[in-house]
């Protein structure tokens, strides 16, 4: 069993959606919580960051943690053609980069 | 956000070259960078911790004579494939965290293909 685990997808949507990513984990010492987001062929793009449980808005994006069912989601309002991209959740029990534990992606398409 | 940046963008270099990568941090000091290694449709695989000033870090199941890191100013980590073969064909990306910390800033990634 991977440490956090992602649906690969891909996930189709209309163009105005609202969308759901998810992310599952068994490690309960994560406390730091990031959804990138990663077009094709690029670096991946730090969209949300969170520590420990709860909601954080930002724009269209919501990010939300919920550590006692170990899960975490990202929401995108009215999603758009160009939100079409693999969504990465990320986690760590601390500040060090080199615990990040990436989850396998999850590949969104909006179509217009 | 803080600016990685990485180059070249995309390289293709003939089996038995060494192909350099270049990471600089564009707006703040790193001492710490990050090599990953991400295959079509999969998730980033660290390959290991670049510290500068001192040798890297090494994930389990990747050779360090293979894969030269070198971290020699605060700004600047460069990954240097040795005698690339074609199994060394990948995405390469760098990534750096401000002051240490836990969010990571990524590079746009190199495309390297070994003919």
């Amino acid at each position: 069993q991977k440490e956090v685990e992602q649906d690969p997808g891909p996930l189709s949507v209309p163009e105005g959606a609202i969308v759901s990513l998810n992310c599952t984990y068994s490690n309960s010492a994560f406390q730091y919580f990031m959804w990138y987001r990663q077009y094709s062929r690029k670096g991946p793009e730090l969209l949300m960051y969170t520590y420990s449980s709860g909601n954080k808005e930002d724009g269209r994006f919501t990010a939300q943690v919920d550590k006692s069912s170990k899960y975490i989601s990202l929401f995108i309002r009215d999603s758009q053609p160009s939100d079409s991209a693999t969504y990465l959740c990320a986690m760590t029990p601390n500040n060090a980069g080199n615990m990040l534990t990436f989850g396998g992606g999850t590949r969104l398409m909006v179509k217009p | 956000g803080a600016v990685v940046s990485q180059h070249p963008s995309r390289v293709i270099c003939k089996s038995g070259t060494s192909v350099k990568i270049e990471c600089r941090s564009l707006d703040f000091q790193a001492t710490t960078m990050f090599w990953y290694r991400q295959f079509p449709k999969q998730s980033l695989m660290l390959m290991a911790t670049s510290n500068e000033g001192s040798k890297a870090t090494y994930e389990q199941g990747v050779e360090k004579d293979k894969f030269l890191i070198n971290h020699a100013s605060l700004t600047l980590s460069t990954l240097t494939v040795t005698s690339a073969h074609p199994e060394d064909s990948s995405f390469y990306i760098c990534s750096a965290n401000e002051r240490g910390g836990e969010k990571l800033f990524f590079g746009s990634g190199t495309q390297l293909s070994v003919l």
